[in-house]
């Protein structure tokens, strides 16, 4: 079975904290994603990774970036958390030539 | 408007009702459509998925696409209270998935 993990399940941070998210899988797959997830508004794609030290801009990129050091490891950064990026967040991963992706429990960010 | 509309509910059943959940969608390059069940406080985990037009079955679920109409279906048959649950459709063009705001499914004991 496809393992995604994601480092917290609830965080608390204060507006302007640098927030670090981690997300880690254990199938090899190439492509990861960070995803939040909003009320009323589905699941938006915040940037994705096909491949170590790659990334690309998703539907919501603004206010985040995000580093692939490594093919298991995907993590998003909050560079200065504010209040709208209260949310849950999903991480997801799926094989280069894969239509399907395996979500981790995501984590719940609430910025005071 | 959204690449993908799907009716948020929430829906409510008795147990054993069928349960029809719906999506359309405006971007004719999607060929692969996924649906998701997302338990409360947890990831969407997948549940069905299909490329083709028709009905594709996997026990007491259905999954239906009209490529035409752009309009993809789930039924769920003999609805349980384990299946209380939202329901996200999924869809596939290029390179990354466009998602429903999800359907919350409440099947009642």
């Amino acid at each position: 079975d496809v393992k995604v993990t994601q480092s917290s399940r609830y965080l608390v941070k204060r507006t302007g904290e640098k927030v670090f998210l981690e997300c880690v899988q254990d199938m090899d797959h190439e492509n990861m994603f960070w995803y939040r997830q909003d009320p009323g508004l589905g699941l938006r794609l915040i940037y994705f990774s096909y491949d170590v030290k790659m990334k690309e801009k998703g539907d919501i990129p603004e206010g985040y970036s995000v580093s692939r050091e490594k093919k298991e490891r995907f993590s998003l950064i909050l560079e200065s958390a504010s209040t709208n990026q209260t949310s849950m967040y999903l991480c997801a991963s799926s094989s280069g030539g894969q239509e399907t992706q395996y979500f981790g429990p995501g984590t719940r960010l609430l910025v005071l | 408007q959204k690449e993908v509309e799907q009716d948020p509910g929430p829906l409510s059943v008795p147990e054993g009702a069928i349960v029809s959940l719906n999506c359309t969608y405006s971007n004719s390059a999607f060929q692969y459509f996924m649906w998701y069940r997302q338990y409360s406080r947890k990831g969407p985990e997948l549940l069905m998925y299909t490329y083709s037009s028709g009905n594709k079955e996997d026990g007491r679920f259905t999954a239906q696409v009209d490529k035409s109409s752009k309009y993809i279906s789930l039924f769920i048959r003999d609805s349980q209270p384990s299946d209380s649950a939202t329901y996200l459709c999924a869809m596939k063009g290029d390179y990354k998935l466009s998602f429903g705001a999800g359907t919350t499914v409440t099947v009642r004991a």
